[in-house]
């Protein structure tokens, strides 16, 4: 079983949709992170959190320590928002633990 | 450079080649990070180095596999006799402090196919 599960895995939506992506994780974190990677590879850090939430423009990212569940929020989502949203935890020896990813396609 | 620069972006190899994969950490980054990443999933731990220090080795998964980062900048992922289980994109990143404490930054990724 992944330490780390997101969901939906798929998700298409109109532009915009207000969209929520969500992030479970099994053990504890020292922090969490989100990250955006569009095709061809290349991975962009969005948020890095432990507690609360952030923003930055369109995204919000909250997180809540005690349920063990982040979520990340885009509002007024556009087609250029297409793109595959990685929910990674850090924590022990320093590297991450990745989820799967959530493939999120925004139809203009 | 800016970023984290990794090369070559594509490889190709035949089954039994031996292949090096650089990665270039933006200067001055104390931690590297390398990562798997099979077509479709999310991208699984490899190893990580504090400056020249590996300190984390476990998700290598044979002993085909092997890194290093000599000087504590730039760092090589070698993988010796590849297998075709072996293609995927292996992702670089670096973080000033470490993944816990800093944000990541990523390399493009060298896409590896083994024929």
């Amino acid at each position: 079983k992944n330490e780390v599960e997101q969901s939906p895995q798929n998700l298409t939506a109109q532009e915009g949709e207000f969209i929520t992506i969500n992030c479970s994780y099994s053990v504890g974190i020292s922090a969490l992170h989100w990250l955006q990677q569009h095709p061809g590879g290349g991975i962009v850090s969005l948020f890095m959190l432990s507690s609360g939430k952030k923003k930055h423009g369109r995204l919000i990212a909250t997180i809540n320590i005690q349920e063990k569940h982040s979520s990340l929020h885009i509002t007024a989502s556009h087609p250029r928002d297409s793109a595959v949203y990685i929910c990674a935890r850090g924590g022990g020896a320093d590297g991450l633990t990745f989820g799967k990813g959530t493939h999120l396609i925004i139809q203009p | 450079g800016a970023g984290v620069s990794q090369s070559p972006r594509y490889k190709v190899a035949k089954r039994g080649q031996d292949v090096a994969l650089r990665c270039d950490p933006i200067s001055g980054h104390v931690s590297l990070f390398w990562y798997q990443q099979a077509l479709g999933q999310g991208p699984e731990f490899l190893t990580y180095f504090q400056n020249e220090a590996q300190l984390d080795k476990s998700g290598l998964p044979s002993d085909r596999f092997f890194a290093e980062r000599p000087e504590g900048s730039v760092s090589t992922l070698k993988i010796q006799r590849t297998q075709q289980e072996d293609s995927a994109v292996y992702l670089c990143a670096s973080s000033f402090s470490g993944a816990n404490t800093g944000e990541l930054f990523f390399g493009e990724g060298s896409r590896l196919t083994v024929l």
